[in-house]
């Protein structure tokens, strides 16, 4: 499997929703990331994981919470969120930096 | 602070001409330099590396340290390269962080 898969493709929530977004990897890479996309601009790191811990807080508001329970996902918490955070919210992982990164389609988030 | 400066938004050609995508970045050290491409209604993948120094698909990109440049190159231009491109840096010592240029999008006309 030589895939970043992401659940769910398109999500639509309210802003008192709690929901939350699924990354999944089985190449065995060690480094995985939260993007997120607005319309016509690059993706915007958020968050980074590397085995497993934390490594990078892009300072990203609280109501996003990264989750990475093993190796192979990585969960990003929603919750109150504001109809600005509508965009594509990418994941990707790599095997180790400055290796590529493999992006997965991404889950289109509207806030209303 | 690393920067990545990809100077045209747009780019237009015609299916055959030849096609260079700008790319400049601003870092003291030797940073890891990538193309990315994003089909419309596709992922974002890795196109080319500077450190592998492969042609992907027709296009080369060399590194050019003295211009901190990295321009995307390929001699005829083909519609289907229609797409918007990013590059990207990753600083040197093993970063996690991949700082991405504002793209170019690129039409390729028949």
């Amino acid at each position: 499997d030589t895939e970043v898969t992401q659940t769910p493709k398109h999500l639509v929530m309210g802003m008192t929703n709690k929901k939350s977004l699924k990354c999944e990897q089985h190449m065995g890479h060690r480094a995985m990331y939260w993007y997120k996309q607005k319309a016509k601009k690059p993706p915007e790191l958020m968050f980074v994981y590397s085995y497993e811990k934390l490594s990078i807080n892009e300072s990203v508001p609280s109501r996003f919470s990264p989750e990475c329970p093993n190796s192979s996902l990585l969960n990003l918490h929603l919750h109150a969120l504001q109809p600005e955070d509508s965009a594509l919210y990418l994941c990707a992982s790599s095997q180790r930096v400055p290796y590529e990164q493999f992006f997965g389609p991404g889950t289109r988030l509207t806030v209303l | 602070a690393q920067r990545v400066t990809q100077p045209e938004k747009l780019l237009s050609v015609f299916k055959g001409a030849p096609v260079e995508l700008k790319c400049n970045y601003s870092y003291s050290g030797s940073p890891e330099l990538f193309w990315y491409v994003q089909y419309s209604r596709q992922r974002l993948q890795l196109l080319l590396r500077h450190i592998s120094r492969e042609s992907i698909k027709g296009f080369t990109a060399d590194l050019n340290k003295g211009e901190t440049s990295f321009h995307l190159k390929k001699p005829f231009a083909q519609e289907e390269d229609s797409s918007m491109y990013y590059c990207a840096l990753s600083p040197q010592g093993g970063s996690e962080k991949l700082v991405f240029g504002k793209g170019t999008k690129l039409t390729v006309n028949p």
